[in-house]
């Protein structure tokens, strides 16, 4: 597996703002995923962030709302941008190693988003 | 319908039995599957993969019928650790090459001492 952190693990934000989660993993990974997790419900893949290419979006989320950047093989930034209570949310990345078999993802702590 | 669906629970099972979930899946040509575990309040964590020909790991054994379309994950000799939130995972790469994990809800497990 990788070791994986998110900073911040949690923030309380004011509607019309933006938070700027970071993903560090301790390996090079090509492919990174962004999660959302509502409060009592299953994990919704946000996007798909591989270095050096655009992020990939799921059906109803935009990169005017969710922009992301992948600089490297090791780190990746999502942005929760103009911020509503509707965004209040756990948001986690995700990679998948290099060789892995069967395409196995592993979560980091996740950012725990309150909006207010 | 669902592409991913599991009964959501919970399952209330005493410390020492044997517990099944079940979970089925909508598209044909997915191509992994997993059950991964998450704690309250933690990430979820990869539990096992589940292989066509089925695979075992300790006390968990992990079925998959790909002309039903469905997974399974069988626990044994339940302990109180076991308690968490299954997650049946499938892995599919769309027709715009797109690779996507999706989760079902998940089945909530409460060992009871």
């Amino acid at each position: 597996s990788a070791v994986i952190s998110q900073k911040p693990s949690r923030d309380i934000c004011q509607r019309g703002t933006s938070l700027t989660i970071q993903c560090q993993v301790d390996s090079q990974v090509t492919m990174m995923f962004w999660y959302r997790q509502q409060p009592g419900q299953s994990l919704t893949l946000i996007a798909t962030a591989n270095q050096g290419s655009e992020a990939t979006y799921e059906s109803g989320f935009v990169i005017d709302k969710f922009p992301i950047s992948r600089p490297n093989l090791t780190f990746s930034t999502l942005t929760v941008s103009n911020m509503s209570p509707e965004d209040s949310s756990i948001y986690l990345c995700s990679v998948q190693l290099r060789g892995s078999n069967y395409n196995e993802q592993f979560f980091g702590p996740g950012t725990r988003l309150t909006v207010l | 319908r669902k592409e991913v669906e599991q009964d959501p629970g919970p399952f209330n099972v005493p410390e020492g039995a044997t517990v099944a979930f079940n979970c089925t899946y909508s598209n044909s040509a997915s191509q992994s599957f997993f059950w991964y575990r998450q704690d309250c309040r933690k990430e979820p964590k990869l539990l096992m993969s589940v292989y066509s020909s089925g695979n075992e790991d300790g006390r968990f054994t992990a079925q998959l019928n790909r002309a039903s379309q469905y997974i399974s994950l069988l626990i044994r000799d339940s302990k109180l650790s076991d308690s968490a939130t299954y997650l049946c995972v499938v892995y599919l790469i769309s027709n715009f090459g797109n690779e996507k994990l999706t989760f079902g809800t998940g089945t909530r497990l409460t060992i009871i001492p």
